[in-house]
């Protein structure tokens, strides 16, 4: 059964701090990697999505890419305390047929 | 400005009524999604459709059926309510060409089953 994990949280980092969320996969042949935020009581929203290995940066946010270890990452810059939220890994297969596979978020908490 | 609406947004049901959660998307995708997120489990897959006349069981199906009629909706039938559907769900929507796989995610439907 293919599935993504993610760092069990809640993490807590100072208000300007660099925030760092990991997730792992187990499905070697997966191509479409995504990274969204959900604050509580509010459905996910897309924060960045990432197709090849290395860094992609998009603002304060990086996704970084190692398919030869099945790792992605998402680093937060100048953490904010509106970045408080959870934050869910999904991973897609190569197929247009593959299913979306979400990790089980990390709960961000960043402290003034 | 397309989006994906999502109605009731609460509903108090009883165990055994049958219940129907409705979802509409002007994106105009061919692929759309029901999730249901419980503490502890994140989000589960429950039932997807890749377009009109299609559609395929997730990982929590039991108990739960969906039907396409057009591109629009996917209507989600609680056929028999349980409490163990006490739950909130989110549809979502998304393209179905490579590389143009992100979801749109309804606002969710707070579901409490006595």
């Amino acid at each position: 059964q293919k599935e993504v994990e993610q760092n069990s949280g809640p993490l807590s980092v100072p208000e300007g701090a660099i925030a760092s969320l990991n997730c792992t996969y187990s499905d070697r042949g997966s191509q479409s990697f995504f990274w969204y935020r959900q604050y509580s009581g509010k459905s996910p929203e897309l924060i960045m999505f990432i197709y090849s290995n290395g860094d992609k940066e998009d603002g304060r946010f990086t996704a970084q890419l190692n398919k030869a270890s099945q790792y992605v990452s998402l680093l937060i810059r100048d953490s904010q305390p509106s970045d408080s939220a959870t934050y869910l890994c999904a991973v897609k297969g190569k197929t247009s047929y593959d299913k979306v596979i979400f990790g089980p978020g990390t709960s961000l908490s960043v402290i003034p | 400005d397309a989006e994906i609406t999502q109605s009731p947004r609460h509903k108090i049901t009883e165990t055994g009524r049958q219940v129907t959660l409705a979802c509409h998307q002007t994106w105009n995708h061919n692929n759309m999604f029901w999730y249901r997120q419980d503490l502890g489990h994140g989000l589960r897959l429950i039932h997807y459709s890749y377009g009109v006349q299609d559609t395929n069981k997730g990982e929590v199906s039991d108990g739960y059926s969906v039907s396409r009629s057009n591109t629009e909706d996917l209507p989600l039938t609680l056929e028999s309510a349980a409490s163990s559907q006490t739950s909130v769900y989110f549809c979502a929507s998304s393209e179905s060409l490579a590389g143009q796989e992100t979801q749109y995610f309804g606002p969710g439907t707070r579901l409490l089953v006595l």
